[in-house]
């Protein structure tokens, strides 16, 4: 596709569930990131992949928090045993590896609802 | 720590007014600053961007950003808005080659 996708769009589960939530980079991209939107916020870092390097995990909020990619394809954002506080907006973006900040396009996001 | 204070959370405007938004950072070394713009229903976009060179920068749709050093400011400008601006902004700032810093927004309501 032309841009980053995520999916799913919407995901609603109760709290104490794990989620899974999947990122597609544009084909290329090696830097893939993950950001979260909490109601009110700006966009909080959470990890950062760049190809076979060992990932920036440092802005991940707890251990409940994990990601994984493959290769310099898709991503997965897991959290697991959900909390109300986890609701927000997952967004993924992704960049060319020569590329700055002004080459990261960014996917619609996942709006992820903690009951 | 870095950081990025956006003052205004919500604006609200009449078509053809003014508009600027306020951006500061907190970052002693090398700047680069950015304007994130967030149209309903889509995704994040590049709006404009500083790395060096003029202050003022000219970005999409007429907006221009001016990078005042002294005052560790990037305030957000448009002369006359239009009810298509209406969105959500983000002034961002990133920190080494791996993070943006972003601030915590600016919804904009354009009014015809």
């Amino acid at each position: 596709g032309a841009g980053v996708s995520q999916s799913p769009s919407n995901k609603v589960t109760e709290k104490g569930k794990d989620v899974e939530l999947r990122c597609d980079p544009i084909s290329g991209h090696t830097a893939l990131y993950w950001y979260r939107q909490r109601l009110g916020q700006g966009l909080e870092f959470l990890i950062y992949f760049q190809g076979n390097s060992a990932p920036d995990k440092s802005g991940l909020p707890s251990d409940r928090f994990s990601a994984e990619r493959t290769g310099e394809s898709v991503s997965t954002l897991t959290i697991q045993r959900t909390q109300q506080e986890d609701s927000a907006v997952y967004l993924c973006a992704s960049r060319e590896s020569s590329g700055g900040f002004e080459t990261q396009y960014f996917g619609p996001g996942t709006r992820l609802l903690v009951l | 720590a870095q950081s990025v204070s956006q003052h205004n959370h919500h604006v609200i405007l009449s078509e053809a007014a003014s508009l600027e938004l306020g951006c500061n950072y907190s970052y002693g070394g090398t700047v680069n600053l950015f304007w994130y713009v967030q149209y309903p229903g889509q995704h994040l976009q590049l709006l404009l961007k500083y790395f060096s060179g003029d202050p003022l920068v000219k970005g999409i749709k007429g907006f221009e950003a001016e990078f005042i050093k002294s005052k560790f400011s990037f305030n957000l400008r448009k002369p006359s808005v239009q009810w298509s601006d209406t969105a959500e902004y983000f002034c961002a700032v990133p920190v080494g080659y791996n993070k943006l810093i972003f601030g915590a927004g600016t919804r904009l309501a354009v009014h015809p």
